[in-house]
């Protein structure tokens, strides 16, 4: 089946320490995306990437960092620079260009101890 | 820039109520695109519905149905005969078609959804 995987579904960190997020899929969409969602909040925007190798910050990038070396993975690492790293996680992809519907992952929810 | 507010942070209802959900949005752009989404319980946000700014007419889907005013700036969510299936958290989103950065959306915070038996 086609789809976004995301792993894994629960994690756990120490303060100070940094976390790599999976996203991967099988729909060959170009763009991929990343969203962070807090409690009674809407999803935000960390990064986007449009193509391989390319990538731009959203609204919240800091103490975040990403890379797309492949069209199917679009990995996030949260760093210790980000400040209140707690949160659940979203990852979608499309097919570029306005007016596409995004297509989303199960999410991972992180949780920092 | 853009902006969408959904100002309906919970609503509850008892199974078979009809129960509309309120959007509106902010944008400087002529041709643009509005979005529904519903996020169940297992956070997997699922996509329901698409309108773009030329397209005004109303759209009916089953128990689902959308109206759309530019006039109000609004898309409104409608659904009729709720079921306990429905609760979820809906969410409103905006996509510009002249911003540079593609599809990208502008999420609302979205509208808490309670069905009870």
């Amino acid at each position: 089946d086609g789809g976004i995987t995301q792993s894994p579904k629960y994690l756990f960190r120490k303060e100070g320490q940094n976390v790599t997020l999976s996203c991967e899929q099988n729909l060959n969409h170009d763009a991929m995306y990343w969203y962070r969602q807090d409690p009674g909040q809407g999803l935000r925007l960390i990064y986007y990437s449009q193509i391989v190798n390319d990538f731009q910050k959203g609204d919240i990038a800091e103490g975040y960092s990403v890379s797309r070396e492949k069209k199917e993975s679009f990995p996030l690492t949260v760093t210790s620079a980000q400040k209140n790293p707690t949160a659940f996680y979203l990852c979608a992809s499309s097919i570029w260009g306005s007016g596409n519907e995004q297509f989303f992952g199960p999410g991972t929810r992180l949780t920092v101890l | 820039a853009q902006k969408v507010t959904q100002a309906q942070t919970e609503i509850s209802v008892v199974e078979k109520e009809d129960v509309t959900l309120d959007c509106v949005y902010e944008t400087r752009d002529t041709t643009y695109y509005l979005f529904w989404y519903k996020q169940p319980p297992s956070g997997e946000l699922v996509f329901l519905i698409r309108r773009n700014s030329f397209d005004e007419q109303n759209e009916i889907s089953g128990r689902y149905s959308w109206n759309f005013q530019k006039s109000t700036s609004s898309f409104n969510f409608t659904i009729t005969a709720s079921q306990v299936v429905d609760s979820a958290v809906y969410f409103c989103a905006l996509s510009e078609a002249q911003s540079s950065s593609g599809s990208r959306l502008t999420f609302g915070e979205g509208t808490q959804l309670t069905v009870n038996p």
